[in-house]
């Protein structure tokens, strides 16, 4: 069946680190795939997108590239900050269906 | 424009007690889903509603949940009686059509059972 791997967190970083948090992905078809975020306390929230391979996702900051070949989605941010200590949500969702399969989440704590 | 909104925020019952849940999906959304993730694993599909008629409640664990959406609007989620390893985050969603733009999520409901 679909699934989707993410990697293990928790994840700390000091300010200004690189971030990369891997997501691979099994499908049957042409999955969208997305990127959700989840901030203390609030819901989770759509951070990225790509819906078809080599499309790339961007948004405040984070990038993250649609690889059929490899089926990855991996995210990656230049420069974090204290304010991006959340929970990352790698998911896909098939075309045709509406549900989304997401991995088991990502912590990440950013240091000042 | 009000995004998803969910109640209670937590909730902390005892074993065989009962809890209903409440969504509020965002104004002119047909489609709602719920999600749970229990025990930090991953987040998974209950069940779709488009409008008042569930369309696919495959992910439903057993019969001691009940979902439900008056008129195609709200939608509850009663879990009756409880078990302990119904404690977990209940998601909702809602969307205006099937795919494409991305579902929005609620804050979700932390479920304790004790």
């Amino acid at each position: 069946g679909n699934s989707v791997t993410q990697m293990e967190g928790p994840v700390t970083l000091s300010e200004e680190a690189f971030l990369t948090i891997n997501c691979t992905y099994t499908a049957t078809g042409y999955p969208s795939l997305f990127w959700y975020v989840q901030y203390p306390g609030e819901g989770l929230q759509l951070l990225l997108k790509a819906t078809k391979a080599d499309d790339k996702g961007s948004n405040k900051g984070f990038e993250a590239t649609y690889r059929k070949e490899t089926t990855s989605f991996h995210l990656e941010k230049g420069s974090v900050q204290v304010s991006d200590s959340a929970v990352y949500f790698c998911a896909s969702c098939t075309s045709g269906t509406y549900k989304y399969i997401f991995g088991t989440g990502t912590r990440l704590k950013v240091l000042a | 424009e009000a995004g998803v909104t969910q109640f209670p925020s937590h909730s902390v019952i005892e074993k065989g007690q009962t809890v209903t849940l409440r969504c509020d999906p965002i104004s002119g959304h047909d489609n709602l889903y719920w999600y749970r993730r229990v025990m930090g694993k991953e987040i998974k599909f209950l069940l779709h509603f488009v409008k008042e008629s569930k369309q696919d409640e495959s992910g439903m664990p057993n019969n001691r949940f009940l979902a439900e959406r008056t008129g195609g609007t709200y939608s509850t989620l009663k879990v009756q009686p409880a078990e302990l390893e119904d404690s977990g985050v209940y998601f909702c969603a809602s969307s205006q059509d099937l795919q494409g733009f991305g579902a929005f999520f609620g804050q979700g409901t932390r479920l304790t059972v004790v």
